[in-house]
């Protein structure tokens, strides 16, 4: 169980923005740790899709748009198309000693109907 | 073109070991770090450490250590993970992704992954 809570599916028909939450704790996002987003299509490599929160990299087409606030990110997608299926990933550090510094969650698969 | 260019799959039985490399391309490999991510069959990513590429010191993230190495070679761009006594729950596919720092203001950075590997197969299998 990832300590970055990812909702495991989510789904949308072509058109339609579709929003995947990333939730964590005052260890993590709450402690002001940036949060960023990868996009994988299994069998491919992941790609970054957002850094710094809400910052996209060169050639993300702007559908893409992500926020954060308190221990919670978010991501939205907007006009969904068929290339947009794939695992959508959140990316954050933490400061527990327990665990490794940084940190994915769980992944939410994003199926466009 | 920056590019991170990984080994090919293996296949190795339980109790063997395992190199799993990491060429980079198109930029300084001694100036952004390396991580290793794991992601096991119907798993989500997974962090596994990572490698300063500068001084070779290697951070392993908890339950990647001891039969985790991580290693480099600058003379060839080149950064290692090694799996020792392989056991089963170690097939997985392995990305190695380059540690891009971005300067946000004087004094804060963000640090994300900007590039990855395809990805290396490792089957643990008798």
């Amino acid at each position: 169980q990832s300590v970055l809570t990812q909702p495991p599916s989510v789904s949308g028909a072509p058109g339609q923005r579709v929003t995947i939450s990333c939730t964590g704790s005052s260890a993590n996002i709450g402690a002001g740790y940036d949060v960023h987003w990868y996009q994988h299509l299994p069998g491919t490599a992941p790609k970054l899709l957002i850094y710094g929160n809400n910052n996209r990299p060169s050639g993300v087409p702007d559908r893409f748009s992500a926020s954060k606030s308190g221990t919670s990110a978010s991501l939205a997608i907007t006009g969904l198309q068929a290339e947009d299926e794939a695992d959508y990933y959140c990316q954050s550090y933490d400061s527990s000693l327990s665990l490794g510094a940084w940190l994915f969650g769980g992944g939410t698969k994003l199926a466009v109907l | 073109q920056v590019q991170l260019v990984q080994s090919g799959s293996e296949l190795e039985k339980p109790g063997a070991s395992v190199k799993v490399s990491c060429k980079a391309s198109g930029y300084s490999f001694t100036t952004y770090a390396i991580n290793w991510v794991r992601q096991a069959p119907g798993q989500g990513l997974e962090w596994m450490g990572w490698l300063n590429t500068n001084t070779g010191n290697p951070t392993y993230a908890q339950g990647f250590t001891g039969r985790f190495l991580f290693s480099l070679d600058t003379s060839v761009s080149t950064a290692y993970l090694q799996i020792n006594s392989l056991k089963a729950e170690d097939t997985a596919v392995y990305y190695c992704a380059r540690v891009y720092k971005h300067q946000v203001t004087t004094n804060s950075y963000y640090y994300y992954m900007d590039v990855w590997g395809k990805g290396t197969t490792v089957t643990v299998s008798s």
